[in-house]
């Protein structure tokens, strides 16, 4: 089946722009997860949805962070004022929810702020 | 604070030699431990998980991982690599919080391999 999708692949953007990342998960996934990936750097959680429960924001870095599901389904990550920091691979991945249930990753959104 | 330590940023190895990577964690009960893999242009791939039992465990692809509680590791090793195998692993620890599986990742170890 078709696994968890991403667009766009790639974002070049210019300071001050907001941009919107989409994840599209596994259907039937009730869990959904955004990570960010910096150069050098391992992944680093953002926020976490499960069904209708209000999501985990713990790991947004700043204000300009925030993200919703729609529907239980489809997510998209909303950076608003982008700063060059912001610079990275931006990582979506979807489970069955569970407690040692695998979490599925899609290939990513390089986002790039000049 | 949980964190997981990957110490090789970079390794090379010969096509048909053996592999380990290590990976070390921080954490204050039995973890939930991960390895994925991410070739170039790739998202990551689940390569194998420890929750519980065998403290061996055998994943895909040839790749298998120890568990070492007593040194809070869990290296991977493969008996013979691939060229196909040159790509970053990630290490990485689950806590159960919060009803959920919330990663923290090493920052990666790079993966070259020669013919």
């Amino acid at each position: 089946g078709a696994g968890v999708s991403q667009s766009p692949s790639n974002k070049v953007t210019e300071k001050g722009k907001d941009v919107e990342l989409r994840c599209d998960p596994i259907s039937g996934h009730t869990a959904l997860y955004w990570y960010r990936q910096s150069l050098g750097q391992g992944l680093e959680f953002l926020i976490y949805f499960q069904g209708n429960s209000a999501p985990d924001k713990s790991g947004l870095p700043s204000d300009r962070f925030s993200a919703e599901r729609t529907g239980g389904s489809v997510s998209t990550l909303t950076i608003q004022r982008t700063q060059q920091e912001d610079s990275a691979v931006y990582l979506c991945a979807s489970s069955l929810g569970g407690e040692t249930d695998t979490q599925y990753f899609g290939p990513g959104t390089r986002l790039t702020v000049l | 604070a949980q964190s997981v330590t990957q110490p090789d940023i970079h390794i090379t190895v010969s096509e048909g030699a053996s592999l380990e990577l290590r990976c070390n964690y921080s954490y204050g009960a039995t973890p939930y431990l991960f390895w994925y893999v991410q070739s170039p242009g790739q998202g990551l791939q689940l390569l194998l998980k420890y929750f519980s039992g065998d403290t061996l465990v055998q994943g895909i692809k040839g790749f298998e991982a120890e568990f070492k509680r007593s040194q809070s590791s869990f290296n991977l090793r493969k008996p013979s690599v691939h060229w196909s195998d040159a790509a970053e692993y990630f290490c990485a620890v689950g806590p159960f919080s919060g009803g959920y599986n919330k990663l923290i990742f090493g920052a990666g170890t790079r993966l070259a391999v020669h013919p």
